[in-house]
């Protein structure tokens, strides 16, 4: 159980082009959802908080504009990188919990390389 | 949120038990501890967690100390697969703060 989803795994695309990466969690019902990102050789870095049906929190210097998150159902959440260039290149986790305080339960994670 | 160290490394042989220390001496009352390990390039494993009780799953052992300002993980019997880098998270209402983490090497 506590399957969560993420499409796609990779993702390489020009520069200026927005991203779509969805995260979903196929055999719960995610109240909270999160995106990481992880440059390489450094440990994961919370980007944003997202809860069903409301606006995300995000972290401090990470740019709303920028990442732009959507969590429209209980079971999807996606994010879209707007206008991406290769310093947004990362790899790009999502994670799900069926209430706050439960253990999340990771995607398999999108590496994005911006040319 | 409550900061952590741990070991950069650690080494076990095959089939012998791993524990993973942690220090996190500032946590606070509401935070529950919890384990997650990363093998490269994968997203994080969830492993166990706690608030204050030891638990034990089907992976894992969670030792709290009584004054909660420490913890150690046991894998009982570790396995090659169990190569990966372990955390040790202190956290509330959900949002993870990755430190660096322990790198558990198994070897045979």
């Amino acid at each position: 159980g506590a399957v969560v989803s993420q499409h796609p795994s990779r993702v390489i695309c020009k520069s200026g082009t927005s991203v779509k990466i969805e995260c979903r969690s196929l055999d719960f019902q995610a109240t909270t959802m999160f995106w990481y990102r992880q440059f390489p050789k450094q440990s994961l870095m919370l980007m944003a908080t997202s809860n069903e049906g409301s606006k995300a929190t995000y972290e401090q210097g990470v740019e709303k504009d920028k990442f732009l998150i959507n969590h429209a159902s209980l079971t999807l959440s996606t994010l879209t990188v707007t206008s991406a260039h290769p310093e947004d290149s990362s790899f790009y986790i999502c994670s799900a919990a069926g209430t706050a305080n439960q253990p999340q339960h990771f995607g398999d994670g999108t590496r994005l390389s911006i040319l | 949120d409550a900061k952590t160290t741990q070991p950069t490394s650690m080494d076990c042989a095959e089939g012998r038990a791993a524990n993973l220390p942690c220090n996190h001496s500032t946590i606070s009352g509401n935070e529950y501890v919890y384990w997650y390990r990363q093998i490269h390039s994968q997203g994080p494993q969830y492993i166990i967690h706690g608030l204050k009780n030891n638990e034990t799953n089907e992976m894992a052992s969670l030792i709290i100390t009584e004054d909660r300002k420490s913890s150690t993980l046991i894998l009982p019997h570790a396995t090659l697969r169990d190569t990966a880098v372990y955390y040790c998270i202190p956290a509330t209402l959900g949002r993870l703060y990755f430190g660096r983490g322990t790198q558990l090497t198994v070897w045979p």
